[in-house]
């Protein structure tokens, strides 16, 4: 199995601009889980699906972030419009089942650069 | 507000053993504790997860206590590949996904 798959690994954009972060889950997980990291707030989960349906998308910072999974084997992040603080390195992470007592397989991040 | 809470860094030599403590006040009562290792420019990756008393994998043990309020994660006879940083993850009493800051360990010669 390849693992989680994330693109692009690099973005830069300019301010203002819409930014969409794709990931591809491990085949047969049923969980997905999007992380934003960054030096001054860590590791933060942003949204969290189960069977392709949003659970807690409590950690979406603000409604220019939107995330979506149309089907099992594929989720998007989309910041419209993108602000410098939003740069930042973007995780995404599935898991067999549920939250918490599984473990998460993280994809590679997409390290993002809103100038 | 749930808070997860281990020290920001601390070194070490080759052939120690490592131990790295999260305190996490407010873990959800059926949740379990999961340690992450992170390389620079990597994703994390699972080390091991437990839910009481000790746990043991051919990397790493997990001991934590009867409160369940923190863990120590113990690295043995660590090499220099081991230098990253480790986080601890809980879910806290509200369903809240938390990672701890992350200790950055350095394995020197």
């Amino acid at each position: 199995d390849a693992g989680v798959i994330q693109s692009p690994r690099h973005e830069v954009t300019e301010m203002g601009q819409e930014v969409t972060l794709r990931c591809k889950p491990i085949s047969g997980h049923n969980s997905l889980f999007w992380y934003r990291q960054t030096m001054m707030r860590g590791l933060e989960l942003l949204i969290y699906f189960n069977n392709n349906v949003p659970i807690d998308d409590s950690g979406m910072p603000e409604d220019r972030f939107s995330a979506k999974m149309p089907n099992a084997s594929f989720s998007t992040l989309k910041i419209q419009p993108s602000e410098p603080r939003d740069s930042a390195v973007y995780f995404c992470a599935s898991s067999l089942m549920g939250r918490g007592g599984n473990e998460q397989f993280f994809g590679p991040g997409t390290r993002l650069t809103v100038l | 507000l749930a808070k997860t809470t281990q020290p920001i860094s601390m070194d070490s030599y080759e052939g120690q053993e490592v131990n790295i403590t999260c305190s996490h006040n407010n873990i959800a009562t059926n949740d379990y504790i999961t340690w992450y290792q992170q390389f620079p420019s990597q994703g994390p990756r699972f080390i091991i997860q437990g839910y009481k008393t000790k746990v043991t994998n051919e990397v790493a043990s997990l001991f934590i206590p009867a409160d369940r309020k923190s863990s120590t994660l113990s690295l043995p006879r660590v090499s220099l590949s081991d230098t990253a940083v480790y986080y601890c993850l809980v879910e806290a009493a509200g369903n809240k996904l938390t990672f701890g800051g992350g200790t950055r360990v350095l394995v020197k010669p």
